[in-house]
């Protein structure tokens, strides 16, 4: 089974704060992607990487940026929180048919 | 631009019931078309499928179909159960887009009433 773990479930995190979310597969899987969902706007792409050291926008990346160091693990990072960036975020990674598998979410809730 | 339909956006039935629920597209050009669950609070789970080139998938009580000339995706839960009560979305891969992007529905909420 594929597996896709996120760091934590749940986070509280002040205004102005550095933010790590990460994400790891255990799978293999070349592609990887973080998503933010929000009530009535459904899932965004905020950032995907094809390959180690790659990134590319997503719909909406301002405010974050990713670092993909290693194949298995995906780094989501909100270089100052601010209170609109309170959501549900969640990681994917995808097959070579882009099948994809999201991991349990993260909570995150600025103040 | 392909735009990803799910109607009804709630749904509730008698536990038991085989139900039924949708998803349109309005270009069949596509590379693939995916089914999630997801329950409160929590991550999308994949529960089929679909390549391009295939017409249905099943996974138990689960049957997807996809008919790309109507631009169409149904999702067929037989004898349903109260632990079927969940968020289903539907989403698509274009083949015009080379980043292999999904596009998503907004969803099919589902209530299956004991």
């Amino acid at each position: 089974d594929v597996k896709v773990t996120q760091s934590s479930r749940y986070l509280v995190k002040r205004t102005g704060e550095k933010v790590f979310l990460e994400c790891v597969q255990d799978m293999d899987h070349e592609n990887m992607f973080w998503y933010r969902q929000d009530p009535g706007l459904g899932l965004r792409l905020i950032y995907f990487s094809y390959d180690v050291k790659m990134k590319e926008k997503g719909d909406i990346p301002e405010g974050y940026s990713v670092s993909r160091e290693k194949k298995e693990r995906f780094s989501l990072i909100l270089e100052s929180a601010s209170t609109n960036q309170t959501s549900m975020y969640l990681c994917a990674s995808s097959n070579r048919i882009y099948e994809q598998y999201f991991g349990p979410g993260t909570r995150l809730t600025v103040t | 631009k392909q735009e990803v339909t799910q109607i009804p956006a709630a749904l509730s039935v008698p536990e038991g019931e085989n139900l039924v629920l949708n998803c349109s597209f309005t270009d069949s050009a596509i590379y693939n078309l995916q089914w999630f669950r997801q329950d409160p609070g929590k991550g999308l789970t994949s529960l089929l499928l679909i390549q391009s080139s295939q017409r249905e998938q099943t996974s138990g009580r689960l049957n997807a179909s996809l008919d790309k000339s109507s631009g169409r995706s149904t999702l067929y839960i037989a004898a349903s159960q109260p632990g079927d009560s969940a968020t289903y979305l539907c989403a698509v891969i274009s083949s015009m887009d080379s980043n292999y992007q999904l596009i998503w529905g907004a969803g099919t909420k589902l209530i299956i009433k004991p």
